[in-house]
Protein backbone atom coordinates (compact mmCIF):
# COMPACT_ATOMS: atom_id res chain seq x y z
CA UNK A 1 0.00 0.00 0.00
CA UNK A 2 0.69 3.23 -0.56
CA UNK A 3 3.10 5.04 3.07
CA UNK A 4 5.36 8.07 3.54
CA UNK A 5 8.87 8.00 4.65
CA UNK A 6 10.70 11.10 6.95
CA UNK A 7 13.55 11.29 8.45
CA UNK A 8 13.81 10.48 11.95
CA UNK A 9 14.65 13.96 14.57
CA UNK A 10 14.69 15.14 16.38
CA UNK A 11 16.71 17.86 14.81
CA UNK A 12 18.46 20.41 16.47
CA UNK A 13 19.15 23.90 14.37
CA UNK A 14 20.19 27.27 15.84
CA UNK A 15 18.54 30.00 14.45
CA UNK A 16 19.45 31.21 10.89
CA UNK A 17 20.50 27.89 9.95
CA UNK A 18 19.65 26.02 6.42
CA UNK A 19 17.03 23.57 7.16
CA UNK A 20 15.95 20.34 4.92
CA UNK A 21 13.55 17.71 6.25
CA UNK A 22 13.76 14.74 3.86
CA UNK A 23 10.76 13.16 3.17
CA UNK A 24 9.98 9.84 0.12
CA UNK A 25 6.75 8.26 -0.85
CA UNK A 26 5.70 4.94 -2.18
CA UNK A 27 2.39 5.77 -3.88
CA UNK A 28 0.28 4.03 -6.63
CA UNK A 29 -0.99 6.87 -9.86
CA UNK A 30 0.14 10.01 -8.97
CA UNK A 31 -0.68 11.57 -5.76
CA UNK A 32 -0.90 15.21 -4.31
CA UNK A 33 1.16 15.62 -1.36
CA UNK A 34 1.70 17.80 1.50
CA UNK A 35 3.32 19.16 4.61
CA UNK A 36 1.34 19.46 7.28
CA UNK A 37 3.06 21.68 10.97
CA UNK A 38 1.89 20.80 14.84
CA UNK A 39 3.10 23.71 16.78
CA UNK A 40 3.61 23.06 20.62
CA UNK A 41 -0.15 22.47 22.64
CA UNK A 42 -1.70 23.10 18.72
CA UNK A 43 -3.49 21.27 16.10
CA UNK A 44 -2.17 20.42 12.82
CA UNK A 45 -2.31 22.90 10.38
CA UNK A 46 -1.26 22.75 6.62
CA UNK A 47 2.09 24.19 5.60
CA UNK A 48 2.43 23.90 1.92
CA UNK A 49 1.10 21.43 -0.73
CA UNK A 50 2.17 19.87 -4.65
CA UNK A 51 -0.41 18.42 -6.66
CA UNK A 52 1.41 17.10 -9.39
CA UNK A 53 4.79 16.80 -10.58
CA UNK A 54 7.74 19.81 -10.52
CA UNK A 55 4.87 22.05 -8.54
CA UNK A 56 6.85 23.72 -5.92
CA UNK A 57 4.47 24.61 -2.27
CA UNK A 58 5.86 27.55 -0.39
CA UNK A 59 4.35 28.84 2.46
CA UNK A 60 6.18 31.45 5.62
CA UNK A 61 9.50 30.80 3.87
CA UNK A 62 9.52 26.94 3.47
CA UNK A 63 9.54 25.51 0.19
CA UNK A 64 8.98 21.55 -1.23
CA UNK A 65 8.94 20.54 -4.66
CA UNK A 66 7.21 17.17 -5.75
CA UNK A 67 9.93 15.52 -7.75
CA UNK A 68 8.12 11.94 -8.99
CA UNK A 69 12.01 10.98 -10.41
CA UNK A 70 12.76 10.90 -6.87
CA UNK A 71 9.56 10.50 -5.36
CA UNK A 72 10.41 12.72 -2.82
CA UNK A 73 8.89 16.00 -1.45
CA UNK A 74 11.90 17.21 0.89
CA UNK A 75 10.96 20.70 2.99
CA UNK A 76 13.42 23.03 2.90
CA UNK A 77 14.07 26.88 4.67
CA UNK A 78 17.17 28.89 4.48
CA UNK A 79 16.98 30.63 7.61
CA UNK A 80 14.86 29.00 10.28
CA UNK A 81 13.14 30.93 13.04
CA UNK A 82 13.16 29.45 16.89
CA UNK A 83 9.25 30.28 16.09
CA UNK A 84 10.01 27.34 13.81
CA UNK A 85 10.21 25.03 16.59
CA UNK A 86 7.34 22.13 15.81
CA UNK A 87 6.33 19.04 14.65
CA UNK A 88 6.29 18.22 10.58
CA UNK A 89 4.62 15.67 9.15
CA UNK A 90 4.89 14.65 5.17
CA UNK A 91 1.87 13.09 3.84
CA UNK A 92 0.19 11.95 0.69
CA UNK A 93 -3.32 11.63 -0.51
CA UNK A 94 -5.55 11.09 -3.53
CA UNK A 95 -8.26 11.94 -4.84
CA UNK A 96 -11.86 10.28 -5.64
CA UNK A 97 -13.77 8.06 -3.55
CA UNK A 98 -11.30 8.07 -0.60
CA UNK A 99 -9.13 11.52 -0.56
CA UNK A 100 -7.63 10.22 3.20
CA UNK A 101 -3.91 11.85 4.37
CA UNK A 102 -0.94 8.84 4.93
CA UNK A 103 1.23 10.48 6.90
CA UNK A 104 5.11 10.34 8.09
CA UNK A 105 6.04 9.57 11.41
CA UNK A 106 6.65 13.74 12.04
CA UNK A 107 9.94 15.01 11.81
CA UNK A 108 10.58 17.05 15.44
CA UNK A 109 12.32 20.53 14.59
CA UNK A 110 14.23 22.40 17.68
CA UNK A 111 15.56 25.78 16.87
CA UNK A 112 17.70 27.28 19.70
CA UNK A 113 18.29 30.83 19.57
CA UNK B 1 -14.60 31.72 11.26
CA UNK B 2 -14.79 28.69 13.49
CA UNK B 3 -13.02 26.17 12.73
CA UNK B 4 -13.21 22.01 13.51
CA UNK B 5 -14.08 21.49 17.50
CA UNK B 6 -13.35 18.30 19.40
CA UNK B 7 -14.61 17.18 22.85
CA UNK B 8 -13.69 16.65 25.27
CA UNK B 9 -10.27 17.66 25.41
CA UNK B 10 -8.74 15.22 27.68
CA UNK B 11 -10.45 11.81 28.75
CA UNK B 12 -9.11 9.29 31.75
CA UNK B 13 -11.20 6.38 31.65
CA UNK B 14 -11.04 2.50 33.25
CA UNK B 15 -9.86 -0.19 30.79
CA UNK B 16 -13.65 -2.14 29.56
CA UNK B 17 -15.24 1.25 30.01
CA UNK B 18 -17.20 2.47 26.46
CA UNK B 19 -16.12 6.35 25.34
CA UNK B 20 -17.74 8.62 23.11
CA UNK B 21 -15.86 11.65 21.55
CA UNK B 22 -17.36 14.24 19.32
CA UNK B 23 -16.45 16.70 16.71
CA UNK B 24 -18.19 19.50 14.96
CA UNK B 25 -16.76 20.19 11.34
CA UNK B 26 -16.21 23.68 9.54
CA UNK B 27 -20.12 24.77 8.70
CA UNK B 28 -20.48 23.71 4.91
CA UNK B 29 -18.14 21.06 4.88
CA UNK B 30 -19.13 17.74 3.44
CA UNK B 31 -16.02 15.94 4.02
CA UNK B 32 -15.30 14.10 7.95
CA UNK B 33 -12.26 12.32 8.72
CA UNK B 34 -10.80 10.48 11.68
CA UNK B 35 -7.72 9.70 12.69
CA UNK B 36 -6.07 8.54 15.44
CA UNK B 37 -1.87 10.06 16.85
CA UNK B 38 0.45 7.39 19.15
CA UNK B 39 3.41 7.26 20.00
CA UNK B 40 4.43 3.89 18.64
CA UNK B 41 1.83 4.19 15.62
CA UNK B 42 1.57 7.94 14.16
CA UNK B 43 -0.79 9.23 12.53
CA UNK B 44 -3.54 6.59 11.31
CA UNK B 45 -6.32 7.02 9.40
CA UNK B 46 -9.41 5.78 10.91
CA UNK B 47 -12.49 6.67 9.10
CA UNK B 48 -14.00 9.03 6.29
CA UNK B 49 -17.66 10.40 5.75
CA UNK B 50 -18.97 11.88 2.78
CA UNK B 51 -22.31 13.82 4.22
CA UNK B 52 -23.64 11.10 6.42
CA UNK B 53 -22.10 8.04 4.80
CA UNK B 54 -18.83 6.55 5.83
CA UNK B 55 -17.70 5.05 2.23
CA UNK B 56 -14.27 4.11 3.85
CA UNK B 57 -14.32 2.64 7.15
CA UNK B 58 -10.54 0.29 6.15
CA UNK B 59 -8.90 2.42 8.94
CA UNK B 60 -10.99 0.73 12.15
CA UNK B 61 -8.42 -0.97 13.88
CA UNK B 62 -11.22 -3.46 15.54
CA UNK B 63 -15.42 -3.97 15.38
CA UNK B 64 -14.85 -1.92 19.20
CA UNK B 65 -14.77 1.13 17.01
CA UNK B 66 -17.96 2.86 15.28
CA UNK B 67 -18.62 6.18 14.47
CA UNK B 68 -21.52 8.21 13.01
CA UNK B 69 -22.42 11.09 11.51
CA UNK B 70 -25.89 12.90 11.82
CA UNK B 71 -27.36 15.45 9.52
CA UNK B 72 -24.00 15.94 7.41
CA UNK B 73 -22.49 18.09 10.54
CA UNK B 74 -21.59 16.53 14.14
CA UNK B 75 -19.29 13.27 13.91
CA UNK B 76 -19.21 10.65 17.14
CA UNK B 77 -16.47 8.36 17.31
CA UNK B 78 -17.32 5.19 19.71
CA UNK B 79 -14.75 2.77 21.21
CA UNK B 80 -16.32 0.13 23.25
CA UNK B 81 -14.91 -1.94 25.78
CA UNK B 82 -11.87 0.14 25.84
CA UNK B 83 -8.23 -1.04 25.97
CA UNK B 84 -4.62 0.38 27.27
CA UNK B 85 -3.33 0.68 23.58
CA UNK B 86 -6.58 2.51 22.21
CA UNK B 87 -4.90 5.47 24.59
CA UNK B 88 -3.57 7.84 21.86
CA UNK B 89 -4.88 11.60 20.67
CA UNK B 90 -7.91 11.17 18.26
CA UNK B 91 -8.26 13.62 15.63
CA UNK B 92 -11.11 15.09 13.17
CA UNK B 93 -10.50 16.37 10.25
CA UNK B 94 -12.79 18.10 7.78
CA UNK B 95 -13.01 19.86 4.41
CA UNK B 96 -15.57 20.98 1.45
CA UNK B 97 -14.89 18.06 -0.87
CA UNK B 98 -18.46 18.43 -2.75
CA UNK B 99 -18.38 15.14 -4.49
CA UNK B 100 -17.12 12.19 -3.49
CA UNK B 101 -15.36 11.83 -7.11
CA UNK B 102 -13.23 15.43 -6.65
CA UNK B 103 -9.99 14.38 -8.83
CA UNK B 104 -8.19 16.35 -6.43
CA UNK B 105 -8.02 16.23 -2.54
CA UNK B 106 -8.98 18.63 -0.79
CA UNK B 107 -7.08 20.59 2.05
CA UNK B 108 -8.72 19.04 5.52
CA UNK B 109 -8.32 21.36 8.62
CA UNK B 110 -7.63 19.76 12.00
CA UNK B 111 -9.23 19.98 15.36
CA UNK B 112 -7.17 20.11 18.24
CA UNK B 113 -7.85 16.31 19.36
CA UNK B 114 -9.21 14.51 22.05
CA UNK B 115 -6.35 12.85 24.39
CA UNK B 116 -7.73 9.37 25.62
CA UNK B 117 -5.90 7.92 28.38
CA UNK B 118 -6.75 4.13 29.34
CA UNK B 119 -5.48 2.87 32.68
Amino acid sequence: GDSVTQMEGPVTLSEEAFLTINCTYTATGYPSLFWYVQYPGEGLQLLLKATKADDKGSNKGFEATYRKETTSFHLEKGSVQVSDSAVYFCALSHGGSQGNLIFGKGTKLSVKP
Amino acid sequence: GAGVSQSPSNKVTEKGKDVELRCDPISGHTALYWYRQSLGQGLEFLIYFQGNSAPDKSGLPSDRFSAERTGGSVSTLTIQRTQQEDSAVYLCASSPRLTSTSSLPDTQYFGPGTRLTVL
